[in-house]
């Protein structure tokens, strides 16, 4: 079956580490999106990208960065890891047709102490 | 600017009896509003969705409702069950945004009592 796998689960890093977290897809999605959910907030956009080579930013951009080299992968970097950016990063894919419907993975857990 | 809204963190319902989860936007650009589902320490996934050509999208237990001139849509869950205890997110998107990208709401979390 087709799937959207994020790596790692869980993590724990210092302030100042840069972090990598992993993205995945096996459809052959031309969108991905990375979103953070934190209390109050909701889910909100961090990057996305609608195809090889391409990325744009979402609405809380700053610190963060994607890059898209292949249709299944899209890592989104921490190049800087603050203690604002502890959050559950969720990543999504969805095909080009506009449905609007988004496939997600499970969620990354990241702690920044 | 929180451009999709949802008013009530949280809702508990007794089983049996109908839920109404709330969500109002700002925007008047959007044009295609969905509902996502999510159960802790899981990805959303998705659960209904609606045009704004039309006022009402129903799929088995749940129906969406659109009011363009509030800028308000609603989900009711009918009957609820307590495998429906989840955070719903209201989602939105307009094609001047791009294909895909979606706009989300702050969450409420349905407790379904039994």
């Amino acid at each position: 079956d087709a799937e959207i796998t994020q790596s790692p689960r869980h993590k724990i890093t210092e302030t100042g580490r840069q972090v990598t977290l992993a993205c995945h897809q096996t459809w052959n999605h031309n969108n991905m999106f990375w979103y953070r959910q934190d209390l109050g907030h909701g889910l909100r956009l961090i990057h996305y990208s609608y195809g090889v080579h391409d990325t744009n930013k979402g609405e809380v951009s700053d610190g963060y960065s994607v890059s898209r080299s292949n249709t299944e992968d899209l890592p989104l970097t921490l190049e800087s890891a603050a203690s604002s950016q502890t959050s559950v990063y969720f990543c999504a894919s969805s095909r080009l047709a506009r449905t609007g419907e988004l496939f997600f993975g499970e969620g990354s857990r990241l702690t920044v102490l | 600017d929180q451009q999709v809204k949802q008013n009530s963190p949280s809702l508990s319902v007794q089983e049996g009896r109908i839920s109404i989860l709330n969500c109002d936007y700002t925007n008047s650009m959007f044009d295609y509003f969905l509902w996502y589902k999510k159960y802790p320490a899981e990805g959303p996934t998705f659960l209904i969705s609606i045009s704004s050509i039309k006022d009402k999208n129903e799929d088995g237990r749940f129906t969406v409702f659109l009011n363009k001139s509030a800028k308000h849509l609603s989900l009711h869950i009918v009957p609820s069950q307590p495998g429906d205890s989840a955070v719903y997110f209201c989602a939105a998107s307009g094609s001047n945004f791009g294909n895909e990208k979606l706009t989300f709401g702050t969450g409420t979390r349905l407790t379904i009592i039994p």
